[in-house]
């Protein structure tokens, strides 16, 4: 069966400092990957997907940045956090078929990651 | 725009007092839509995908039903284990996918 892991699970960062936040998944090959920003009261916003190793689409401007070095793994960074990146971030996958996001690709997210940027 | 709106925010229920969560929605090509479950601090849990109106699906103490312009969880004989955060979304004709807000559900014995 599939497992997406996240961590770290909490992390509190100061204003100007990088963030990496890691995303894995196991028991597939090549799934779309999904990183998403989810702020109180408001719906998850999609920041950025990824359909393949060294392809990403970003879905609005912002601080960070996305990367996929391997298949099954996925990072969100930035270079100098602002206290508009705090929030909660869930890594999500959904199986590799065309188009991205169809009806039968149901999204399965991580644990989350709760960030505070002081 | 398209948009997802749930309501209500919160829902205060007690234990074995059914009622239902709305979500409304207009979008540009229905493609699907998809209801989770989202525990405080957890990431969101795949409950549901309906396609098209008069669809439903049940699970356990859940049921989800489709029309043309909204979508309802009907929750009966709710349980303490079942109060959590509920999230609608809909994937529109653009395969972009649309997240409601979310209702917090609270069961008191």
């Amino acid at each position: 069966s599939q497992t997406i892991h996240q961590w770290p699970a909490t992390l509190v960062q100061p204003v100007g400092s990088p963030l990496s936040l890691e995303c894995t998944v196991e028991g597939t090959s090549n799934p779309n990957l999904y990183w998403y920003r989810q702020a109180a009261g408001r719906g998850l916003q999609l920041l950025f997907y990824s359909v393949g190793i060294g392809q990403i689409s970003s879905e609005v401007p912002q601080n960070l940045s996305a990367s996929r070095p391997q298949d099954r793994q996925f990072i969100l960074s930035s270079k100098k956090l602002l206290l508009s990146d705090s929030g909660f971030y869930l890594c999500a996958w959904s199986p590799n078929r065309t188009p991205i996001l169809s009806g039968a690709n149901v999204l399965t997210f991580g644990a989350g990651s709760r960030l505070t940027v002081l | 725009e398209d948009q997802v709106t749930q309501s209500p925010e919160a829902l205060r229920l007690q234990e074995g007092e059914s009622s239902s969560l709305n979500c409304s929605y207009t979008v540009s090509g229905l493609r699907g839509l998809f209801w989770y479950r989202q525990d405080p601090g957890k990431g969101p849990e795949f409950l549901f995908t309906l396609y098209s109106a008069g669809e439903e699906k049940e699970k356990e103490r859940l049921k989800a039903t489709l029309t043309k312009k909204e979508s309802f969880l009907h929750i009966t004989a709710p349980k303490p284990e079942d109060s959590a955060t509920y999230l609608c979304a809909v994937l529109n004709g653009y395969n972009k996918l649309i997240f409601g807000a979310g209702t917090r559900l609270a069961v008191h014995p």
